[in-house]
């Protein structure tokens, strides 16, 4: 059974800082990975999607890389924000599972002005 | 990409009762899922929703306490039975983007507190 478990599990900064959020799952055997932004009470934006044959994206302040043979993938944030306070979650989709992800319990981040 | 509404995003139910949630999806897409979040957790997926036959429910969760409907390539309907306090979470939709591989998108989740 995959297991995904994200570290940090709450983390706060001061607004201007660079900083990596971290996502480890059991089962390589993954077809892509999917990190997402959850705010309070809200649903959920999705962030990147990485297959498993990449090693990275990178959409504006944001990149996230994956390490599929350890299993591991990193979503880094540039310059950080008090905008950027959310929850980030990291999800896997495995590959004898169709489309169903896999989630971690998340990140809460807090960036303070 | 893939726009998601949901309704109702908010509900207060009584206990014994049903409630049902629809996901309207602004394009075809193949794939659609039913997720939990129950507080201050992460999400569980409840089932995959087939288009034109019976949903696929994931441990843990049956068909007569979450029955669901897919009657076309856009729509789906999450069906909460016989409500306890302990069915008080966040229910989201979710679905692909029309291609294998693609982002998952989710709907804005409807919020379930049962009294």
């Amino acid at each position: 059974k995959q297991e995904v478990t994200q570290i940090p599990a709450a983390l706060s900064v001061p607004e201007g800082e660079n900083l990596v959020l971290n996502c480890s799952f059991t089962d390589s055997a993954i077809y892509n990975l999917q990190w997402f932004r959850q705010d309070p009470g809200k649903g959920l934006t999705s962030l990147l999607l990485i297959q498993s044959s990449q090693r990275e994206q990178t959409s504006g302040r944001l990149n996230a890389s994956l390490d599929k043979s350890s299993g591991r993938s990193t979503l880094y944030i540039a310059a950080s924000q008090p905008g950027d306070s959310a929850t980030y979650l990291c999800a896997v989709v495995n590959s004898n599972s169709g489309y169903a992800l896999n989630f971690g319990k998340g990140t809460s981040l807090l960036v303070t002005p | 990409s893939a726009v998601i509404s949901q309704k109702p995003s908010r509900d207060i139910c009584q206990r014994g009762t049903s409630l049902t949630i629809q996901c309207q999806v602004d394009s075809q897409v193949t794939m659609m899922f039913w997720y939990r979040q129950q507080p201050g957790q992460s999400l569980t997926l409840i089932a995959t929703a087939n288009q034109g036959s019976e949903a696929t429910y994931e441990s843990g969760f049956v068909i007569d306490k979450f029955p669901i409907s897919r009657p076309n390539l856009t729509f789906s309907t999450l069906t909460v039975s016989n409500m306890s306090p302990e069915d008080s979470s966040i229910y989201l939709c979710s679905a692909d983007g029309g291609t294998a591989g693609n982002t998952i998108y989710f709907g804005e989740g409807s919020w379930l507190t049962v009294v």
